[in-house]
């Protein structure tokens, strides 16, 4: 059963052509994430939502928006692609916010290509 | 220091082998923690919570000393699926909620 799906699985775009990545969940989890994992890093939080409050990451550049219309979706946007932005972003979901108890589900993730 | 530091590896191991990952973090004040597994150009899959000194599940056990700020994670008799890359996963509460940090990962490959 899927749970966090990702659409695509792989996009190419140009050089400064916006994209738009879009994640949805059929777990109704209160918080949806969205990572950005380069080759052989960790995963790098880019922002989160807790229900329809948005929380920005300090470090994260100002070419990446999102936004979240309703419990099941959200969309990564990134206004002008550069060649650094190659990578998979991942979605993730939890069902709280503020708890000890804390699991994230990952989507299996879209992989970016700027050309 | 970064956050969370894991040997990066790999660790090449024979099946049947044991074999024990280590991951020390900063914040002391980091209350949970978890080991993903990930394999490659795969999404992160939990593999294991840790939410007081230790987690036992069938030959997969983790222990967390808060005291020496490091989680382990020890596989028994590995098998060739266990072929993957083992993230370190902190989870601090702040003012806006959980953030959870990973650490880059170990690699492990497991050889007949």
């Amino acid at each position: 059963d899927a749970m966090v799906i990702q659409n695509p699985r792989y996009q190419v775009t140009q050089f400064g052509k916006p994209v738009t990545l879009s994640c949805s969940q059929t777990l109704n989890h209160n918080v949806m994430y969205w990572y950005q994992q380069k080759s052989s890093q960790a995963p790098k939080l880019l922002f989160h939502y807790y229900d329809k409050d948005f929380n920005n990451e300090a470090d994260t550049p100002d070419n990446f928006q999102s936004r979240r219309p309703n419990t099941s979706f959200c969309f990564l946007d990134i206004r002008s692609p550069g060649l650094g932005d190659a990578a998979m972003y991942l979605c993730a979901t939890s069902r709280r916010r503020h708890t000890n108890s804390y699991e994230q589900y990952f989507g299996p993730g879209t992989r970016l290509t700027v050309t | 220091r970064k956050e969370v530091e894991q040997d990066p590896g790999p660790f090449n191991v024979p099946e049947g082998a044991t074999v024990a990952f280590n991951c020390t973090y900063s914040n002391s004040a980091s209350q949970s923690f978890f080991w993903y597994r990930q394999d490659c150009r795969k999404e992160p899959k939990l593999l294991m919570s840790v939410y007081s000194s230790g987690n036992e599940d069938g030959r997969f056990t983790a222990q967390l000393n808060r005291a020496s700020q490091y989680i382990s994670l020890l596989i028994r008799d590995s098998k060739l699926s266990d072929s993957a890359t083992y993230l370190c996963v902190v989870n601090t509460l702040t003012g806006g909620g959980n953030k959870l940090t990973f650490g880059t990962g170990t690699q492990l490959k497991v050889e007949l």
